[in-house]
């Protein structure tokens, strides 16, 4: 059975300081693997989407890379504003001529002035 | 362009009721996804529909249904409610999901459902 993994759970910066977000995945026949950002009571907001190992994407202060086994979600002098769920998703082959996009549990941003 | 709409967007329900949510898709999206949402489980996939046909399906109960119309609009049906059923219920479009091609999904603000 696929399995998305993310840590950690929860991550709390000071604005201006730089870290990164985990997602690690377990899959037969990956298509794709998307970020999306998640404020409180919305839908999730698509950020990137990553196809195959060695590939990255920037977006403002975000950088998602991507290699065999996980991505990372580097995000560079982040402010308050980037405090929000970070959901990564993959897409695989799910039978059939079916694919299915599984979720990993999320990471909690905070960022505070 | 329009997003995705879900409506209603918030529901409160007793159980043993059902309910049905209703999602309209990004104009020539073709592809709908449901999702349930929780605290505890997260995102977790329930079914996908495609040209009316129901193409994928999660691990969850026969009280959780959808239909696709051929607008591309959906809904989505759940009977005889539990307490567990209470969850954030959201729906994605995508333009085809189709084998071999890596459609983005993009998601509607979601239906609050509490089911007391």
């Amino acid at each position: 059975e696929d399995q998305v993994t993310q840590s950690p759970e929860a991550l709390r910066l000071q604005e201006g300081e730089s870290s990164s977000l985990n997602c690690s995945y377990t899959v037969s026949g990956l298509r794709g693997l998307f970020w999306y950002r998640q404020d409180p009571g919305k839908g999730p907001e698509f950020l990137f989407t990553l196809y195959s190992a060695g590939e990255e994407k920037e977006k403002e202060r975000l950088k998602a890379t991507l290699t065999k086994k996980e991505s990372f979600l580097h995000i560079t002098a982040p402010k308050p504003e980037d405090s929000a769920t970070y959901l990564c998703a993959v897409l695989a082959h799910s039978g059939g001529s079916n694919y299915k996009l599984t979720f990993g549990k999320g990471t909690l941003l905070t960022v505070n002035p | 362009k329009a997003g995705v709409t879900q409506t209603p967007r918030y529901l409160i329900k007793t159980r043993g009721q059902q309910v049905t949510l209703s999602c309209s898709p990004i104009s020539g999206h073709r592809s709908v996804s449901w999702y349930q949402q929780t605290p505890g489980q997260g995102l977790q996939f329930l079914f996908e529909y495609f040209s009316e046909t129901q193409r994928n399906k999660g691990n969850f109960p026969g009280r959780f249904s959808g239909r696709q119309f051929s607008n591309s609009r959906s809904e989505m049906n759940v009977s005889t409610l539990e307490l567990g059923d209470s969850a954030l219920y959201l729906c994605a479009s995508s333009l085809l999901l189709v084998t071999g091609a890596t459609d983005t999904q993009y998601f509607g603000p979601g239906t609050r459902l509490t089911v007391l």
